[in-house]
């Protein structure tokens, strides 16, 4: 029962275009979404956040896009950059309950290895 | 400030062995989390912990693996009898516990090859 799915196992781009990372959820209930980065031999790295919330949330040169009708959420990178080869890991994140008896964990997807060609 | 530590980096076991991993997480940080990475799949999340309250060990795999924090920091990931199909990379996580808990802070793994 995978709840959160990346259907692309990798993503080739040319350097300063544009990278879309795209990730799929089953489960509604999710509080957030969340990018996380990792590159070979190293943990994943938190990158960028999204509120069940909202739509949209930018830093820099990351945006992710929420769209909720559909259960779908994307990942832009403009301009891309070598610098940001790596899998890319989308994740759902369900806060504690308020009565202390659930936990807070990360569920994530399978990756996609983006590379980003000078 | 140190981040996340792990060790060993790498550990090649016989099948049938047990191994321990150990996880030391960043200072202050009161949630700790083991994960798992198989050759291509996605992290599996195994075991949280949170302070003094009773693990979520809902990821275990199986009666083999078990856990530990001892003294709410330095964490013991133990798998016994390994299998091959114990082989990947086994990563360790903190955080702190809010509104932002979701932004947890990786070690580098342990990579387990069960031979």
């Amino acid at each position: 029962d995978q709840q959160v799915k990346q259907n692309s196992p990798s993503l080739s781009v040319q350097e300063g275009r544009i990278s879309i990372l795209n990730c799929d959820y089953t489960n509604s209930m999710f509080d957030y979404f969340l990018w996380y980065k990792k590159y070979p031999a190293e943990g994943p790295t938190f990158l960028i956040s999204i509120s069940s919330i909202k739509d949209k949330n930018e830093d820099g040169r990351f945006t992710v896009f929420l769209n909720k009708s559909a259960k779908h959420l994307s990942l832009h990178i403009v301009p891309s950059q070598p610098g940001d080869s790596a899998v890319y890991f989308c994740a759902s994140y369900s806060a504690p309950s308020a009565g202390g008896t659930s936990y807070g964990k990360l569920t994530f997807g399978q990756g996609t290895i983006l590379t980003v060609h000078p | 400030g140190a981040g996340v530590s792990q060790s060993p980096s790498n550990k090649v076991t016989e099948k049938g062995k047990d191994v321990e991993l150990r996880c030391d997480p960043i200072s202050g940080h009161t949630a700790l989390y083991w994960y798992r990475q198989s050759l291509g799949q996605g992290l599996e999340f195994l075991i949280y912990f949170q302070g003094n309250s009773a693990p979520d060990k809902s990821g275990l795999p199986s009666d083999r693996f078990s856990a530990e924090r001892t003294g709410g920091s330095v964490s013991t990931l133990t798998i016994q009898r390994t299998q091959q199909e114990d082989s990947a990379v086994y990563l360790c996580a903190s955080s702190l516990v809010g509104d932002r808990a979701y932004e947890q802070y990786f070690g580098p793994g342990t990579r387990l090859t069960v031979t």
